[in-house]
């Protein structure tokens, strides 16, 4: 089944802890994306990734990295996890960019207390 | 700056009647993409259309369909025939091409309620 996987779904950390959520695609997409959910503020967008070895800042990068070593795989990384980064994470992937269909994953549900 | 500004924060519908959802946006770039988004209480983003700054003929997409007027910087998406199933959140989105490619932004999204 074609599909965005992420991993851990839901967890509640503290400040200063180190994390990943990790963000696996198996459709050879070349696009991908990291994106936060807040309420009343919609979606915005952390990083993406056109290819392997490429990426670039979204509208919201501050504490957070990513890399893109393999094709499917793109995880986000929270090296020093603040209460404000408290939120819902969607990774997303397409075959070459925005204009195609972009298949989300089932979101991460963190909590940084 | 880019932004994309959807007006309606909720909206009821009547089951079986058409629904439109509005959405402005704001950029420079000449290349750009509008789409929208589906999000389920249930919490998953479903993509439902997108429509190219170049287009000339408004996108459609089964019962959805985008009403692209350029001039006025609007991406209306109309829900024809609306069913239980389409109450939902919705959200707008743009990507410019000019400059960052892979950058979307979103609205802050209108509730849908359809009522039996």
């Amino acid at each position: 089944e074609a599909q965005v996987t992420q991993n851990p779904r839901y967890l509640i950390t503290v400040t200063g802890k180190k994390l990943t959520v990790t963000c696996s695609q198996n459709m050879n997409h070349e696009y991908m994306s990291w994106y936060r959910q807040d309420p009343g503020l919609g979606l915005r967008q952390i990083y993406y990734s056109m290819n392997v070895e490429v990426t670039d800042k979204g509208d919201v990068p501050e504490g957070y990295k990513v890399s893109r070593k393999e094709k499917r795989n793109f995880p986000l990384i929270l090296e020093s996890p603040s209460p404000n980064q408290t939120s819902l994470y969607f990774c997303a992937s397409s075959l070459w960019g925005l204009t195609d269909t972009q298949y989300f994953g089932p979101g991460t549900r963190l909590t940084v207390l | 700056a880019q932004k994309i500004t959807q007006t309606q924060p909720g909206m009821f519908v009547q089951e079986k009647e058409a629904v439109t959802l509005d959405c402005t946006y704001d950029t420079s770039d000449q290349s750009y993409g509008l789409f929208w988004y589906k999000q389920p209480s249930s919490g998953e983003m479903i993509f439902l259309i997108y429509q190219g700054s170049y287009d000339e003929q408004n996108a459609t997409e089964g019962r959805y369909s985008l009403n692209f007027q350029k001039a006025r910087k609007s991406a209306n998406l109309v829900i024809s025939a609306s069913q239980l199933g389409d109450s939902a959140m919705y959200f707008c989105a743009m990507s410019a091409y000019g400059g960052s490619q892979g950058n979307l932004i979103f609205g802050k999204g209108t509730k849908l309620s359809v009522k039996p």
